[in-house]
């Protein structure tokens, strides 16, 4: 079974516009942490946000947001006021359990901003 | 602080020859990873570092990889033969005492 499932393998945004990058996750850990990585065409992979099992407040880094719903297993991506330079590969990741810190990743979700 | 670094950035090999990917990671980080990405396809755990130690290799795919970290700082993967699904992205992150891995920018093999 898919450890991490992101359903959006592309999306459009309009500049300036809040955009939701979704992720779902399947997990029988009590402990574990989610994370989101940023792939431009160069390449790299960014650290964008992380959310571990047990934080109560749902984390935010700047226009990152990531919405963790923990008792459907989601926790999305959300971008407010998209500008250019988000155009990008999103990778939604998992860190299951504590022993070997192995990320599993999702397929990744391409978003466009559009001017 | 330099971000984790690999080379080279390309690599472009023949069927039945051998490749060898570098990884420096993060000054001090201790735990090494390497992943890879075929076309199309998620990205794949290879296997994990501590120091020089080997911690997990489940992810590595048969015994024509090996990897190496002499010394607890770099890393090296060899494919020796390469063949040709072996083509993909290779990515190594490092990672200290707290969650998050920092990814370097890849390595693009293709084998021919």
């Amino acid at each position: 079974a898919q450890k991490i499932t992101q359903t959006q393998p592309g999306m459009f945004v309009q500049e300036k516009e809040a955009v939701t990058l979704d992720c779902t996750y399947d997990t029988s850990d009590q402990s574990y942490g989610l994370f989101w990585y940023k792939q431009p065409s160069s390449g790299e992979m960014i650290f964008l946000i992380y959310q571990g099992s047990y934080d109560e407040q749902n984390a935010t880094e700047g226009r990152y947001s990531l919405n963790f719903q923990k008792a459907r297993k989601s926790a999305n991506l959300v971008i407010s006021a998209s500008q250019l330079g988000d155009s990008a590969m999103y990778f939604c990741a998992m860190r299951e359990g504590w022993r070997f810190n192995k990320f599993y990743f999702g397929s990744g979700t391409k978003l466009n901003v559009k001017p | 602080e330099a971000g984790v670094t690999q080379f080279p950035s390309h690599s472009v090999i023949e069927k039945g020859q051998t490749v060898t990917l570098r990884c420096d990671p993060i000054s001090g980080h201790d735990n090494l990873y390497w992943y890879r990405r075929v076309m199309g396809k998620e990205i794949k755990f290879l296997l994990h570092f501590v120091k020089e130690s080997k911690q997990d290799e489940s992810g590595m795919p048969n015994n024509r990889f090996l990897a190496e970290r002499t010394g607890g700082t770099y890393s090296t993967l060899k494919v020796q033969p390469a063949e040709l699904e072996d083509s993909g992205v290779y990515f190594c992150a490092s990672r200290s005492s707290t969650d998050t891995q920092y990814f370097g920018p890849g390595t693009r093999l293709t084998v021919l």
